[in-house]
């Protein structure tokens, strides 16, 4: 139980594109879940806390505007890349608070902005 | 939150025990130790979970001293499919205000 689904496993997007990363909880409920990113050769990065209904909370640094985060369900929370450039090629790592289980992550989208 | 320290890498061969230590000083009553592992281009599986004493699973021990301030994860008889990042983190896993920070992990290589 307590499995996560993270969609694409991986993308290719122009500059200045928008790309839009999904992560599910597909048997449980969660009221929160965390995004993160991780660059080759790193451990991951906290960018943000995603609350069902209400507005994400953001890490220092990771910039709110660009990086859009929307959880309007108990099942679903998006991150969206707004007007990507080279730089924001990574690793993309959603994970959830189960409850039961404890955190519980996505397996990962690979982003490449060419 | 507590910071944890790692071995940035560790080597072994198949069939060996690995113990990894991890250092978390800072640690809190209601804190709580967990380790992931990640492959590459996947994200950290749970693997063992403790708060004090010791802790198995089918995969692995976790070791705590009584002052709880390190914690060793012990892998036996390693085969080359354990060669993954091994991540300690510390705190109120079961709180949803609390955030999974993690640090550096540590790099283990499995050998023939």
């Amino acid at each position: 139980g307590a499995v996560v689904s993270q969609h694409p496993s991986w993308v290719i997007c122009k500059s200045g594109t928008s790309v839009k990363i999904e992560c599910r909880s597909l048997d449980f409920q969660a009221t929160t879940m965390f995004w993160y990113r991780q660059f080759p050769k790193q451990s991951l990065m906290l960018m943000a806390t995603s609350n069902e209904g209400s507005k994400a909370t953001y890490e220092q640094g990771v910039e709110k505007d660009k990086f859009l985060i929307n959880h309007a369900s108990l099942t679903l929370s998006t991150l969206t890349v707004t007007s990507a450039h080279p730089e924001d090629s990574s690793f993309y790592i959603c994970s959830a608070l189960t409850g039961t289980y404890g955190y519980t992550f996505g397996s990962g989208t690979r982003l490449t902005v060419v | 939150l507590a910071k944890t320290t790692q071995p940035i890498s560790m080597d072994s061969y198949e069939g060996q025990e690995v113990n990894i230590t991890c250092s978390h000083n800072n640690i809190a009553t209601n804190d709580y130790i967990t380790w992931y592992q990640q492959f590459p281009s996947q994200g950290p599986r749970f693997i063992i979970q403790g708060y004090k004493t010791k802790v198995t699973n089918e995969v692995a021990s976790l070791f705590i001293p009584a002052d709880r301030k390190s914690s060793t994860l012990s892998l036996p008889r390693v085969s080359l499919s354990d060669t993954a990042v091994y991540y300690c983190l510390v705190g109120a896993s079961k709180d949803s205000s609390y955030k999974l920070i993690f640090g550096s992990g540590t790099r283990l290589l499995v050998r023939p």
